[in-house]
């Protein structure tokens, strides 16, 4: 079964913590991004990465940090920089750059 | 400021209605697609149109795009209630790597 995974589906974070969001591919697909969304918003790109070992910053990178060691993998971790951190948080991959994304389930980060 | 911008922002209709969506954007694209989100899941890639087509179908889907007015039309005919969902277009500039999305229109679809 071919397809984009992340976990956890309902994370939660305390002041001061860093928390990873875990996505994963099988797709073979090079390029992977993560976008946040906030309620009733569009998506906003975060990082993403063209190829392993390469990512770069989106529009809102501040208080985030990936890394792409393998071709199927592309966590985000959300830092204690980021002060306004609860959002829903998608992952999606392409073959190749600008084309079709495929997008994972999402993970809803709440801030107790 | 985001590139794509849908039109309207919500718009509810009968089941059996047509339903059209637009996005305009504001720079010259590569190729501009559209994406479907039901509530609290991820998006769903519809159709994607390139800069040098003016039409394309999907089966109850129907995707214009105008590069003069930089304006696309999504067309979903004879709705169903499963339809009901978010849509949003999303633009590919030049020769960077991102995807610029707008904050989308909401659609309802009533049985």
């Amino acid at each position: 079964d071919g397809g984009i995974t992340q976990s956890p589906k309902y994370l939660f974070r305390k002041e001061g913590q860093n928390v990873t969001l875990s996505c994963e591919q099988n797709l073979n697909h090079d390029a992977m991004y993560w976008y946040r969304q906030d309620p009733g918003q569009g998506l906003r790109l975060i990082y993403y990465s063209q190829i392993v070992n390469d990512f770069q910053k989106g529009d809102i990178a501040e208080g985030y940090s990936v890394s792409r060691e393998k071709k199927e993998s592309f966590p985000l971790t959300v830092t204690s920089a980021q002060k306004n951190p609860t959002a829903f948080y998608l992952c999606a991959s392409s073959i190749k750059r600008q084309e079709t994304q495929y997008f994972g389930p999402g993970t809803r980060l709440l801030v107790l | 400021s985001q590139q794509g911008e849908e039109d309207p922002q919500a718009l509810s209709i009968q089941e059996g209605e047509n339903a059209t969506m637009n996005c305009s954007y504001k720079t010259s694209i590569n190729n501009l697609q559209w994406y479907r989100q039901n509530s609290g899941r991820g998006l769903v890639h519809l159709i994607l149109i390139r800069s040098n087509e003016r039409e394309k179908h999907s089966g109850r889907l129907r995707v214009t795009l105008d590069t003069s007015k930089k304006s696309s039309s999504l067309l979903i005919t004879a709705s169903r209630a499963a339809d009901t969902a978010s849509y949003f277009c999303a633009t590919a500039l030049g020769t960077g790597n991102q995807f610029y999305f707008g904050t989308g229109t909401s659609l309802t679809v009533i049985p």
